[in-house]
């Protein structure tokens, strides 16, 4: 199995732009997380979706932080417009469901860079 | 959730036990300890979970106490892979659903030397 797969593993940006993160959660997971780590407030839980439905988005930070999950295999992540702040790791986790005993799996993160 | 408590940090010998506690002394009672760990520049990484038995794998054992307010993981031959910040978490349901959220916290920054 290949693992949760995320793209592009690096991005740098000039604050204002747009920026988009790709997910490609383990084939068969329904469950479908995206986390932020900063040096600052660690990681942090951003969005999360059910069988590709968003169930709590209450991490998001701002209105400029928008997440899509069109089908089971792909979720992106978008931020509009980029501010220097944003600047973090981003990951994003898939488990084969949303319950206690269901282990999320972790992609290798996207590290993003707003100048 | 229930807070966790970990030393900031832990020191271990190559193929020596490692021990690292965890303290989580208001935890109710359907909430489970979930460990993961974070190796340098990798996504965070699944160790084990337990309710209130002792539970272990072929990465690590989990020894919670009888009163569930603190567990310990055991790397019982640790080796220079095995540094990494390890992260204890109560995982507890969001409120009415069958979420279980994973918090994570500060955790132990965990260093094996030769």
């Amino acid at each position: 199995d290949a693992g949760v797969i995320q793209s592009p593993r690096h991005e740098v940006t000039e604050m204002g732009q747009e920026v988009t993160l790709r997910c490609k959660p383990i084939s068969g997971h329904n469950s479908l997380f995206w986390y932020r780590q900063t040096m600052m407030r660690g990681l942090e839980l951003l969005i999360y979706f059910n069988n590709n439905v968003p169930i709590d988005d209450s991490g998001m930070p701002e209105d400029r932080f928008s997440a899509k999950m069109p089908n089971a295999s792909f979720s992106t992540l978008k931020i509009q417009p980029s501010e220097p702040r944003d600047s973090a790791v981003y990951f994003c986790a898939s488990s084969r469901g949303q319950g206690m005993h269901n282990e999320q799996f972790f992609g290798p993160g996207t590290r993003l860079t707003v100048l | 959730d229930a807070k966790t408590t970990q030393p900031p940090s832990m020191d271990c010998a190559e193929g020596r036990a490692a021990n690292l506690p965890c303290n989580h002394s208001t935890i109710s009672g359907n909430e489970y300890v979930y460990w993961y760990r974070q190796i340098h520049s990798q996504g965070p990484q699944y160790i084990i979970h337990g309710l209130k038995n002792n539970e272990t794998n072929e990465m690590a054992s989990l020894i919670i106490t009888e009163d569930r307010k603190s567990s310990t993981l055991i790397l019982p031959h640790a080796t220079l892979r095995d540094t990494a910040v390890y992260y204890c978490i109560v995982r507890s349901r969001a409120g009415g659903t069958s979420y279980g959220k994973l918090t994570f916290g500060q955790g132990t920054i965990l260093t094996v030397h030769p």
